[in-house]
């Protein structure tokens, strides 16, 4: 299946630790790549390949993938990390690029 | 820095069509792939179509092939989206991307959006 499933909604507390998952076939042949889409704002990339931030992406965010599940992890999640999160990562033949249907963040 | 900047977007009716455009600036526009992605309101991200570096290459999801095709021109840094046929569910935020890699799934640069509406 070219498809990946993420949880719609996910919360955590303050400082607190949250991991967000992302699950489909394509991850055990390709990383998945992680976004960060505050609203009425373009996605911004937090995490790619293995586990690779881009320049300015907080070291709180980490990346790590096992079978068909990729994980982004905020190790003491911030206010300003509220966001939506989506998972991306190649598809089929038919469908090259996929996307996951996104997180919801929420910081208590 | 590495930017996008789309145009195009607007109020069309069904049926009709529109062309977006996407110019980039800050990379070496010609060495990269790129994407469009698109975003229905208060949904998710729907990846579009991908086109490569020197445009030898086209790809498109399933709910727009044949309809819409994706083409550049390097020489002024800027990638088009031609929409034919558009229907009410086509309506959406539209993002162009640059990938990490010249052919990446991933994206690190995104453009701030262009908005389509198609009324019925």
């Amino acid at each position: 299946s070219s498809e990946l499933t993420q949880d719609p909604a996910v919360s955590v507390a303050l400082g607190q630790t949250v991991r967000i998952t992302c699950q489909g076939d394509s991850l055990r042949n390709y990383y998945a790549t992680w976004y960060q889409q505050k609203a009425g704002q373009a996605p911004v990339l937090v995490i790619f390949g293995q586990n690779n931030r881009p320049s300015g992406i907080p070291d709180r965010f980490s990346g790590f993938t096992s079978g068909n599940t990729a994980a982004l992890t905020i190790t003491g999640a911030q206010a300003e990390d509220e966001a939506d999160y989506y998972c991306n990562s190649r598809g089929s033949t038919t469908k090259p690029v996929i996307f996951g249907g996104g997180t919801k963040l929420t910081v208590l | 820095q590495m930017q996008l900047v789309e145009s195009g977007g607007g109020v069309v009716q069904s049926g009709r069509s529109l062309r977006l455009s996407c110019v980039g600036s800050g990379f070496i526009f010609g060495t990269f792939g790129m994407h469009w992605v698109r975003q229905t309101p208060g949904k998710g991200l729907e990846w579009v179509a991908f086109i490569s570096y020197d445009g030898s290459n086209q790809f498109s999801g399933d709910s727009v092939q044949g309809r819409f095709t994706i083409s550049r021109d390097n020489s002024m840094n800027t990638v088009f989206l031609h929409m034919n046929s558009l229907r009410p569910e086509d309506t959406a935020v539209y993002y162009c991307a640059k990938p990490v890699h010249p052919n990446y799934y991933g994206m690190d640069v995104w453009g701030q959006g262009t908005t389509v509406t198609v009324s019925s």
